[in-house]
């Protein structure tokens, strides 16, 4: 039982470039999010997925574009980087069970955008 | 705006005393709140919750206070371990069922001095 898992773990990208990050979960849970963490900002929300087929904006979703391929993956994709993504980014997921009020996160991936 | 704030940056506190951490929330509508932890290179892990309808939750170690008329939720860790060492992030939830979000604090490093 992996929980979350996010490749790659390292990606350094010239402006304009443009990739795609995964996350995948085996706890079989309904919703998915992505968040960025910046230096004296906290954890914001890029976008999040509910459920299977639906995704939703978050507090910073511009410059991004998500995929919720399956229940189990939810993928982040910037089409053109920009130095302003450089950024920590994790996946996290929950269950739908209201009684279980936390979210389980991914490792992370450290993103530089030259 | 912010709201969810965590106005300490950083907390160094001898090992075997009391840590205190402080969060301050603005909107009276959040129904529950989180604590969670992160060491360097890692992602968030939780640590402990309470719903907003209690003013109290103890696990072990770990107590969290709510008071509700002041906006204002503090996390007691005693007596304070090297291994507490980390940035701990409190949490508040949206209550949309079945489209819950979390907004963050920006985070309190604490340091725990053998």
């Amino acid at each position: 039982n992996a929980g979350v898992t996010q490749t790659p773990k390292f990606q350094v990208l010239k402006t304009g470039q443009s990739m795609t990050l995964q996350c995948a979960q085996d706890m079989n849970h309904n919703s998915m999010y992505w968040y960025r963490q910046d230096p004296g900002m906290g954890l914001r929300l890029i976008y999040y997925s509910a459920s299977e087929g639906t995704t939703d904006k978050g507090e910073v979703p511009n410059g991004y574009n998500v995929s919720r391929l399956n229940k189990r993956e939810f993928s982040l994709r910037l089409e053109s980087a920009a130095p302003s993504q450089t950024s920590v980014y994790f996946c996290a997921s929950k269950t739908r069970d209201r009684l279980q009020n936390e979210q389980f996160f991914g490792p992370g991936t450290r993103l530089t955008v030259l | 705006d912010q709201q969810v704030k965590q106005n300490s940056p950083s907390l160094s506190v001898q090992e075997g005393r009391i840590s205190i951490l402080n969060c301050d929330y603005t909107n009276s509508m959040f129904d529950y709140f989180l604590w969670y932890k992160k060491y360097p290179a890692e992602g968030p892990t939780f640590l402990i919750s309470i719903s907003s309808i209690k003013d109290k939750n103890e696990d072990g170690r770990f107590t969290v206070f709510l008071n509700k008329s002041a906006k204002h939720l503090s996390l007691h860790i005693v007596p304070s371990q090297p291994g507490d060492s980390a940035v701990y992030f409190c949490a508040a939830r949206w209550p949309n069922f079945g489209n819950e979000k979390l907004t963050f604090g920006t985070g309190t490093r604490l340091t725990i001095i053998p």
